[in-house]
């Protein structure tokens, strides 16, 4: 069975501390797919990234950063030098290939990032 | 990106009574739509799968005659909330992709049944 685990429920932070969420993830499937969504308090969902399996290498988008390890099934989003419009809840979610029957977007059950300023 | 178009954004009805939501592609043919339904302070549950021109595949757990899902042509799904009740009140929100890996969602629907 495919299960995305968010361990941190919420987390609190002051402006510009960095702040690592985590993500672990359970499949069986060889190939699949890890995306990053940000919810904020309107609750629409925007898309931040997606990683396939093959691809172990780690991105850097501005100030977010992803740090993906397949040996310990993790996908661990960093904010460098938060800011308070960073505030939102985080969704990591997993897919697998598409046409295969686990190819439903699941959820890990967020992290809601608070940022002080 | 994508455009998915969701509406209305929210909506308060009375209990009994049914509510339709849409969920458009703007800017591109959508042959897979899925809904979803978040509570407060909770993850996205599927709901169902919609492919355009079949019926929907549900979810265990949801009455596929309380959901009416509709994908009549490839850029638009509809929901319908019949007979709602305050149980249903929750934040609905789509998502709507053409075969590739990532789904685009709509801004999402907060139903309040009263």
């Amino acid at each position: 069975a495919q299960k995305v685990t968010q361990a941190q429920t919420e987390i609190s932070v002051v402006e510009k501390e960095d702040v690592t969420l985590d993500c672990v993830y359970e499949t069986r499937d060889t190939t699949y797919y890890l995306f990053w969504y940000k919810q904020p308090p309107s609750g629409e969902l925007v898309f931040l990234i997606r990683r396939n399996s093959f691809d172990e290498q780690n991105e850097i988008s501005g100030r977010y950063s992803w740090n993906f390890q397949k040996s310990t099934s993790s996908f661990n989003f960093t904010i460098t030098a938060s800011q308070v419009v960073d505030s939102a809840v985080y969704f990591c979610a997993l897919r697998g290939f598409y046409g295969g029957a686990t190819n439903k977007l699941i959820f890990g059950t967020g992290t809601l990032l608070a940022v002080q300023p | 990106g994508a455009v998915v178009s969701q509406h209305p954004s929210w909506v308060i009805c009375k209990s009994g009574t049914s509510v339709k939501i849409e969920c458009r592609s703007l800017d591109f043919q959508a042959t897979t739509m899925f809904w979803y339904r978040q509570f407060p302070k909770q993850s996205l549950m599927l709901m169902a799968t919609s492919n355009e021109g079949s019926k929907a595949t549900y979810e265990q757990g949801v009455e596929k005659d309380k959901f009416l899902i509709n994908h009549a042509s490839l850029t638009l799904s509809t929901l319908t909330v019949t007979s709602a009740h305050p149980e249903d009140s929750s934040f609905y929100i789509c998502s709507a992709e053409t075969g590739g890996t990532e789904a685009f969602f709509g801004q999402g629907t907060r139903l309040t049944v009263v």
